[in-house]
């Protein structure tokens, strides 16, 4: 069956290092890759995904390339700020119309300090 | 945009109570939608595939007659958690898809005493 696997946290940074937080799959055919995160106290949020191999998903300083070699979907960031103290999820799902059911990682807790 | 509301937020029951949780899509119609559970520090398990107009699916260890799940409506979907533990405490969040994307609930955070 599918499965993702993340990297066990937590992560702890100083504000302005460089985050990696790997994920790997596995699943059959060509899944869909996301990144979530999770604020606390708050529900998931979307912060990025990529829908076939090679394609890089972007936001808010956050990268993910999907690498289908390596079955891999790392979350980078160049610049951590306190801000991004958050749960971070990776997730997949198939591709395909109607398909809407996600299977998620364990999740990641970073904690960035001043 | 589309958004998928749930409510409440944040609801404590007594022990031997049972609570609903409801899920609803604000913009756009939904055949399917998803419960998913979230134990402490542990990530999001799909509890349930909720379609409308039929029974819900569960996923293997989930007791369906404990976690009534109900679709009665394009745009709203129901869980009802019966005579409530305080094992069943955690969070639950719904999602529903349309077009390419999935859309989250803002999750219910349930404790019971």
């Amino acid at each position: 069956g599918n499965s993702v696997t993340q990297m066990e946290g937590p992560v702890t940074l100083s504000e302005e290092a460089f985050l990696t937080i790997n994920c790997t799959y596995t699943a059959t055919g060509y899944p869909s890759l996301f990144w979530y995160v999770q604020y606390p106290g708050e529900g998931l949020q979307l912060l990025l995904k990529a829908t076939k191999a090679d394609d890089k998903g972007s936001n808010k300083g956050f990268e993910a390339t999907y690498r289908k070699e390596t079955t891999s979907f790392h979350l980078e960031k160049g610049s951590v700020q306190v801000s991004d103290s958050a749960v971070y999820f990776c997730a997949l799902k198939y591709s395909g119309a109607g398909s809407y059911q996600l299977t998620f990682g364990k999740g990641t807790k970073l904690s960035v300090i001043p | 945009g589309a958004v998928v509301s749930q409510h409440p937020s944040r609801v404590i029951c007594k022990s031997g109570t049972s609570v609903k949780i409801e899920c609803r899509s604000l913009d756009f119609q939904a055949t399917t939608m998803f419960w998913y559970r979230q134990f402490p520090k542990q990530s999001l398990m799909l509890m349930a595939t909720s379609n409308e107009g039929s029974k819900a699916t569960y996923e293997q260890g989930v007791e369906k007659d404990k976690f009534l799940i109900n679709h009665a409506s394009l745009t709203l979907s129901t869980l009802t958690v019966t005579s409530a533990h305080p094992e069943d405490s955690s969070f639950y969040i719904c999602s529903a898809g349309t077009g390419n994307t999935i859309y989250f609930g803002e999750g219910s955070w349930l404790t019971v005493v």
